[in-house]
């Protein structure tokens, strides 16, 4: 079973549009993310959810909106797509807010044109 | 804000030499840590160091925090093709926000 498992994996669109990407982590951690991974590969944190609650919120337009049903899932929705916005999202899962290692998931390469 | 600087971008390597990445941080970490990234792959931990001076070793990898918590280094010896990635340093101090340097791209000539 896939530890940090998103989808979807590929996403090609249209600016102006609207779009979602889900997260789930079947690890029993407290703690998940969002980073964004842009061409030259350098990783940013965009938002973190501990328990359910927002913990870290980057400055990141607020065209995203990160939701986390439970601790175990937390989805990212983008409005009004951009061209900017194409890059590898990786949602990220960990213990608890402050320890050990992040868990990644494969990613979700999205492509906006 | 702290910030995490990672050095070299790039490192071509003859397979069987030896390289470092290194890894300096404006603030003090509490911690570090290594991941790395297979072309097309996600990063996948390597480890975590968090006393100063720390040093620890993965059979030909060798991983060093230094004595004012601020810089740490990744040392491979006798590369291998195995070892193509890119490797990344990540920092955090007390806010729960890990930091991630831009990574160390490595090739690898047979």
């Amino acid at each position: 079973d896939t530890a940090v498992s998103q989808t979807p994996k590929y996403l090609v669109t249209q600016m102006g549009n609207d779009k979602s990407i889900k997260c789930e982590q079947n690890l029993g951690h407290d703690t998940m993310y969002w980073y964004k991974q842009d061409s030259k590969k350098f990783l940013k944190i965009m938002f973190s959810y501990n328990n359910k609650e927002l913990i870290i919120n980057e400055t990141v337009p607020n065209r995203f909106s990160p939701k986390s049903p439970d601790k175990a899932h937390l989805n990212l929705h983008i409005n009004s797509l951009e061209l900017g916005d194409s890059a590898v999202y990786f949602c990220a899962s960990s213990q608890t807010a402050n320890t050990g290692e992040l868990f990644f998931g494969e990613g979700s390469r999205l492509t906006v044109l | 804000g702290q910030q995490v600087m990672q050095i070299p971008q790039y490192q071509h390597v003859q397979e069987g030499e030896d390289f470092t990445t290194y890894c300096n941080s404006s603030t003090t970490l509490s911690n570090i840590q290594w991941y790395k990234q297979r072309p097309g792959g996600h990063p996948v931990f390597l480890i975590q160091l968090v006393k100063s001076g720390e040093v620890k070793k993965q059979k030909r990898l060798t991983f060093q925090f230094g004595e004012a918590k601020k810089n740490s280094s990744l040392h491979i010896t006798a590369t291998q093709t195995t070892d193509v990635g890119t490797y990344f340093c990540a920092g955090s101090s007390n806010d729960y926000k890990l930091s991630f340097g831009a990574g160390t791209t490595v090739t690898v000539r047979a």
